[in-house]
């Protein structure tokens, strides 16, 4: 059973930085692009960027080029996004996905930043 | 503002049919056969419900069904279940520099 396990819910303060994961289970990780997608509260759906764990490739949306971090560990099939300096409008959801469109979604880790 | 456009919200009741439309451009829905549906229950992860415009997943039942003419795309659901009320959302590849853009959602009530 193809399965992707994020990590937890956190609560950050400004300034801080974060790194949070998807853990890809049931299929060959490799073998397959990871997207991160990020669901502001009560908003809609973004595409943030994507790797190819192989290769650890990453390529992100313009919005978000130089904001954050995507990188992978193949070894231990799993993925990462990480925020060197959070701001408070970085408060959302962060969904993991496989491939796009994305075929498999994580469960969501919610990223609450607040002073 | 989102770069496709879908309406706010539709409702019907159970055994009808609804449609939920999704307008972009040229350069996005009417430029591409990669759009894609998805399925969002309040407090989960969205799935994906159509690809490739018509494409089903294993496992998505064929109640669900897409279709696009021009730079417009629909998803109707047909034979509707208290189950599928949910925000539905469409996607649609818009070029190399980007990986989709989302329309804004579309909140489904079955009355």
């Amino acid at each position: 059973e193809v399965q992707l396990v994020q990590s937890g819910a956190e609560v950050k303060k400004p300034g801080e930085s974060l790194k949070i994961s998807c853990k890809g289970s049931g299929y060959s990780f490799t073998n397959y692009w990871i997207a991160w997608v990020r669901q502001m509260p009560g908003k809609g759906l973004e595409w943030m960027g994507i790797i190819y764990p192989a290769h650890s490739d990453a390529r992100y949306s313009p919005s978000f080029q130089g904001q954050v971090t995507i990188s992978a560990d193949k070894s231990i099939n799993t993925a990462y996004l990480q925020w060197s300096s959070l701001k408070a409008s970085d408060s959302a959801m962060y969904y993991c996905a496989r491939d796009v469109p994305g075929d498999y979604w994580g469960q969501g880790t919610l990223v609450t930043v607040s002073s | 503002q989102s770069a496709l456009t879908q309406p706010r919200s539709v409702s019907g009741s159970p055994g009808q049919s609804v449609t939920i439309s999704c307008t972009g451009t040229s350069s996005d829905v009417g430029g591409y056969n990669y759009v894609s549906w998805y399925q969002q229950h309040p407090g989960k992860a969205p799935k994906l419900i159509i690809y490739g415009v018509s494409k089903r997943p294993s496992g998505v039942p064929d109640r669900f069904s897409g279709s696009k003419s021009g730079n417009t795309a629909s998803l109707t659901l047909s034979g509707l279940q208290a189950e599928d009320e949910a925000d539905y959302y469409c996607c649609s590849y818009a070029g190399t520099y980007t990986l989709g853009v989302f329309g804004g959602g579309t909140k489904l009530t079955v009355l």
